[in-house]
């Protein structure tokens, strides 16, 4: 596997279900990033992790709760939906050095809340 | 707080044409980054090119170059010899320039536009 992968791609869930999100960059990166794409939105940051360390959470509610248990691996675990929430969620990574922070994105996990 | 504006919603231009994006935004910050991204229909996101806010001299990679202009905080994208592979989202993107060892920050995005390469 190379780059940022993210499983599953497609996940429907009920509202009151509980289910996760995982993503895992082959690059070395030392932080990791969820971003929320919905139509006719912009891309919203969610959640920022920074050698493992959540450095930024932007006003999002907490039926959404991230993790990163190491460098590599970035979790959202998600719970009590709601159909707004219906959405597809990108993860990104970059590496913390010299400045500019190039970020790379995995493939999405779309995501239907029934 | 920083925006990205994106005026363009759809553009349709024919294949080997030249084609420019625009893009404009607002920020109090003096150091930073812009991006453009690609996502076609696959979802995939895809850096396109990146500007250095303190680089006077504007980015090119390819076939794709920017106008950079930092006064009007403007930064539009231009497309030569446009190809069909070039259909998809196009998003602008900023970011707070953090030094070494600052800690990361996300991107913010423009809403796209959506570019159509006709044959």
């Amino acid at each position: 596997e190379t780059g940022v992968t993210q499983t599953p791609r497609h996940l429907v869930m009920g509202m009151t279900n509980k289910k996760s999100l995982k993503c895992e960059q082959h690059l070395g990166h030392n932080a990791m990033y969820w971003y929320k794409q919905s139509a006719k939105k912009p891309l919203e940051l969610m959640f920022v992790y920074n050698f493992k360390e959540q450095t930024e959470n932007n006003s999002v509610p907490s039926r959404f709760s991230p993790e990163c248990p190491n460098s590599s691996h970035l979790f959202l675990h998600l719970h009590t939906l709601q159909p707004e929430d219906s959405a597809l969620y990108l993860c990104a990574s970059s590496q913390d050095v010299g400045g500019v922070h190039e970020q790379y994105f995995g493939p999405g996990t779309r995501l239907t809340v029934t | 707080a920083q925006t990205v504006t994106q005026s363009q919603p759809e553009m349709s231009v024919q294949e080997a044409e030249t084609v420019t994006l625009s893009c404009t935004y607002d920020t109090s910050e003096s150091n930073y980054y812009l991006f453009w991204y690609k996502q076609p229909p696959s979802r995939q996101m895809i850096l396109v090119i990146r500007q250095e806010a303190y680089k006077q001299q504007n980015a090119t990679e390819n076939r794709f170059s920017v106008n950079f202009q930092k006064a009007a905080k403007s930064f539009s994208l231009k497309i030569s010899d446009s190809q069909l592979g070039d259909t998809a989202m196009y998003f602008c993107a900023f970011m707070k320039h953090r030094y070494s060892g600052g800690g990361a920050d996300g991107l913010t995005f423009g809403k796209g536009t959506h570019l159509i390469i006709q044959p």
